[in-house]
């Protein structure tokens, strides 16, 4: 168990529907990241967020938004969903010093699957 | 171009053998770390070992140890007497980038799978 929690497992939905994907990073952890991984594009880099702000942004789509609360979970959002949309969904914390620092640990991921 | 080079998709070692995946990188960054995640069936992302572009010393965590040869841009993973268990996919990724106290993304290479055989 990494401590990263992510929220839903698995999520079935429809082409042009909106969908948000929560993560809850470690303790302590106050970098969150967010990566796709599917089967045409591997695993690509999102989004990162620092202490609520913004940090680093990768191949996310305009049609993708996330956010990071005051208690550090984030919020990532995907709306006109198309099928190629499916995927799943990664999100990872690390630690910004200390023995752990060179590690990025992940959720379980969200599975999402749209029809 | 590939910042992260896996160029075996598919490998197969038996069971108790040594097994080296591959992997290359290209930067220009002098300060970069280098990664290997497994990702199993169930498809969570495993941290194994890191190896930064300053260690002197190849890492090495358990049965697994990391071929650091940088002039050659390469940092493969060594499995040592392999299990049945390590059957998964592994992942090679890099982070650029310097201690600045915020880390920055991982990119990550296209992933090599691994079958060990009894």
């Amino acid at each position: 168990d990494s401590g990263v929690t992510q929220t839903p497992k698995h999520l079935i939905t429809a082409t042009g529907q909106r969908v948000t994907l929560r993560c809850s990073p470690r303790s302590g952890d106050l970098s969150v990241y967010w990566y796709q991984q599917s089967l045409d594009q591997g695993l690509q880099f999102l989004i990162q967020y620092y202490n609520g702000e913004e940090r680093a942004k990768g191949n996310i789509l305009e049609r993708f938004s996330a956010q990071q609360f005051p208690d550090l979970h984030s919020e990532l959002n995907l709306s006109s969903l198309e099928l190629g949309d499916s995927a799943l969904y990664f999100c990872a914390s690390t630690a910004l010093a200390g023995a752990s620092y060179n590690e990025q640990f992940f959720g379980p991921g969200t599975r999402l699957t749209v029809l | 171009a590939q910042k992260i080079t896996q160029t075996q998709p598919g490998m197969f070692v038996q069971e108790k053998e040594a097994v080296t995946l591959d992997c290359t990188y290209d930067t220009s960054d002098p300060s970069y770390g280098l990664f290997w995640y497994k990702q199993p069936s169930s498809g969570e992302m495993i941290f194994l070992i890191y190896q930064g572009s300053y260690d002197q010393q190849n890492a090495t965590e358990g049965r697994y140890s990391l071929n650091f040869q940088k002039a050659r841009k390469s940092a493969n993973l060594v499995i040592s007497a392999s299990q049945l268990g390590d059957s998964a996919m592994y992942f090679c990724a890099m982070r650029e980038g310097g201690r600045t106290g915020t880390a920055s993304k991982l990119t990550f290479g296209t992933g090599t799978r691994l079958q060990v055989t009894l």
